[in-house]
């Protein structure tokens, strides 16, 4: 079974502060997503990637970057967190064809106040 | 526009009662679908996923989904329903060529069982 990590699991912070959101995957699959889950909107994507250095834009962006420094790390910045960000984040991994399956970590769960 | 729609935000059921689970998906390809189910505190994890070809798709825990084409649909079933299923059920779409892939949640059904 792939392994996707996340960390933290639990993060506080104040409007304007910096947050980075940290995932590693030990499957070296391809791609891999960051997802936000809001009440009354499912999940929704923020950023993917499909390799190393490579960054692609998914559906709600903004306010968010994202850096893919590995096969295996993926991390999601909040520069200047507002509390419309307050959510709880996933990471995500796949081989990259399309009738295979998302591997999820364990979330974090990010409060900004 | 690629979609999924889950028209029932929440059921709740009987332990041991039946259970089905509607999803409707929009797409003009090839569908690869999923189901997925978070309990509390957790990621997602998958209960099953169509490939082209048998309509019914058998899952883990008792689950099975049945494809339909003409009706654009994936719904999730199960005969007996057990208090471990409480938790929240999405249905998904994946797309993508070579090289690409994507995927498309539903908002998600939020499944209570009672005693």
């Amino acid at each position: 079974e792939a392994a996707v990590t996340q960390s933290p699991r639990n993060k506080v912070t104040v409007t304007g502060g910096n947050v980075t959101l940290s995932c590693r995957q030990t499957n070296s699959h391809n791609y891999m997503y960051w997802y936000r889950q809001d009440t009354g909107h499912g999940l929704r994507l923020i950023h993917y990637s499909y390799g190393a250095g490579n960054l692609q834009i998914g559906d709600v962006p903004d306010g968010y970057k994202a850096t893919r420094t590995t096969q295996e790390d993926f991390f999601l910045l909040l520069e200047l967190a507002s509390p419309s960000q307050t959510s709880l984040y996933f990471c995500a991994s796949s081989v990259g064809f399309s009738n295979e399956r998302l591997f999820f970590g364990h979330g974090t769960k990010l409060s900004v106040l | 526009a690629q979609s999924v729609t889950q028209p029932d935000a929440r059921v709740t059921v009987s332990e041991g009662a039946s259970l089905q689970l509607r999803c409707k998906y929009s797409y003009f390809g090839t569908p690869y679908l999923f189901w997925y189910v978070q309990y509390p505190r957790q990621g997602l994890q998958l209960l099953l996923k169509y490939y082209p070809g048998d309509p019914v798709v058998q899952g883990v825990n008792g689950f099975e989904a049945e494809f339909s084409k003409s009706n654009s649909s994936f719904h999730l079933r199960k005969a007996s329903v057990h208090w471990s299923d409480w938790a929240v059920y999405f249905c998904a779409v994946s797309i993508g060529n070579t090289g690409y892939q994507n995927f498309y949640f539903g908002k998600g059904t939020s499944l209570t069982v009672i005693p």
